[in-house]
């Protein structure tokens, strides 16, 4: 079975310092990982993903996430936070199940960028 | 949210009535997904279809039921609608080359 954790229910930073939000996950075989973000009354929309190559993936708005093997982490980074990325971000992986494409996602984590 | 819509949007209904919930997407997708949002559980996933007339239930199925007549269409439904169902209920598609997941915007669920 495949999971994921976001060990953090809210992260605060303050606008103009890095946001790093956490992701690790659980699963079998090579692990297809994404980003989604979710802004109030909102569907989630996708920011990035790491299917295979470079560990470090670049997406939208300026995110960008690092795929780590050995810790079985995808955090969640940009380098300056500003407050309209305030909003709630999930984590999720992949894999194939019969063919099929399953995709479990995180909790949520509820980022606040603080003026 | 280009190119998936859900209707309705909102919707109140009482403890016992038929509900159905449609996603319509034109992006010639294969994949598509039914799940619910509520607090503290994220998205769970509660039906998918990997094609046309090709459905399997996901991991909160019960008391919930899909079909696809057609590409573009993923109706759901909730045959007998219990207060446990109040939730937010996302429709999403995808295809297998790009993977990710293209969301509509929701709809709200109030069984009372």
């Amino acid at each position: 079975a495949q999971s994921v954790a976001q060990p953090e229910d809210q992260v605060n930073v303050a606008e103009g310092n890095p946001l790093t939000v956490k992701c690790t996950y659980s699963v079998s075989g090579n692990p297809y990982l994404f980003w989604y973000v979710q802004y109030p009354n909102r569907g989630l929309q996708f920011l990035l993903k790491y299917i295979t190559g470079d560990n470090l993936v670049k997406g939208s708005y300026g995110f960008e996430a690092e795929f780590n093997k050995s810790q079985t982490s995808f955090h969640l980074k940009k380098p300056s936070a500003l407050v309209s990325d305030s909003a709630l971000y999930f984590c999720a992986v992949r894999t194939d199940s019969g063919g099929y494409q399953k995709v479990t996602f995180g909790t949520g984590t509820k980022l606040q960028v603080i003026p | 949210d280009a190119g998936i819509t859900q209707s309705p949007r909102h919707k109140v209904t009482e403890t016992g009535t038929p509900v159905t919930l449609r996603c319509h997407q034109t992006e010639n997708h294969r994949y598509m997904y039914w799940y619910r949002q509520d607090p503290g559980h994220g998205l769970r996933l509660i039906h998918y279809s990997y094609g046309v007339k090709d459905t399997d239930k996901g991991e909160v199925s019960d008391g919930y039921s899909v079909s696809r007549s057609k590409t573009e269409d993923f109706l759901l439904t909730l045959e007998s609608a219990t207060s446990s169902q109040t939730s937010v209920y996302f429709c999403a598609s995808s295809d297998r080359t790009t993977y990710e997941q293209y969301f509509g915007p929701g709809t709200r669920l109030t069984v009372t």
